[in-house]
């Protein structure tokens, strides 16, 4: 079974500074890669997939995610944040013959002043 | 603009009471679910169809019920609320793995 770890919980960052939020997948076969944002009492909004082909995906407002298979690894970045990026963001891994996603356990991105 | 709907966005209710929170989707998927989430926590899986008159429950443990008995429509019911089901619920749906999920707005469900 896979399984997904975003490795930190929260990560603050200042306006305009560049931002990285990490994600490890385990799993023995090929995968889809997910990053989803979640707005304050809202629902998931996808941000961007990695399906196949170029392992340089980008996203909505800016963002960003690069696969590295030998890693497992599928970050999100942006180069320059925003108040308005505030928000929770999950990573999700689904396996090409599988009918659900794995949610990794989020990352509270909070963007400063 | 959404494709999957949840209502009602806010629900205060007494305990002991009945509620079913609606989740309906225009986009014909065959794979629905639902996700309970605490303010800034993980998502839990609770139930989830993958089509007509086919359910199952999740990872999660729980107390609540769902029915599939049209494509679009997934409502979640709650028999007796108690305060240990205040929560978030979220809702969603999607076609196949490679196009992952869409997601309602969610219900915060609040019990007294």
């Amino acid at each position: 079974a896979q399984s997904v770890t975003q490795l930190d919980s929260q990560v603050p960052v200042f306006e305009e500074a560049p931002v990285e939020l990490r994600c490890n997948y385990s799993s023995s076969v090929s995968v889809y890669l997910f990053w989803y944002v979640q707005y304050p009492n809202q629902g998931l909004q996808l941000l961007l997939k990695y399906l196949s082909g170029s392992t340089l995906v980008k996203g909505i407002n800016g963002f960003e995610a690069e696969f590295n298979k030998s890693q497992t690894s599928f970050h999100l970045r942006k180069p320059s944040v925003h108040i308005s990026d505030t928000a929770e963001y999950f990573c999700a891994v689904s396996l090409r013959s599988a009918r659900q996603l794995t949610f990794g356990s989020g990352t509270q991105l909070t963007v400063l002043p | 603009e959404a494709d999957i709907y949840q209502t009602p966005r806010y629900l205060v209710i007494g305990t002991g009471k009945k509620i079913t929170l609606e989740c309906s989707q225009t986009m014909g998927h065959d794979k629905m679910y639902w996700y309970q989430q605490d303010p800034g926590m993980e998502l839990h899986l609770i139930h989830y169809s993958y089509g007509v008159n086919s359910t199952e429950k999740g990872d999660l443990s729980s107390e609540s019920t769902v029915s599939r008995i049209r494509t679009e429509h997934f409502p979640l019911t709650l028999e007796s609320a108690r305060p240990s089901h205040t929560s978030q619920y979220l809702c969603a749906s999607s076609a196949d793995g490679s196009y992952g999920y869409t997601f309602g707005s969610g219900t915060r469900l609040t019990v007294v």
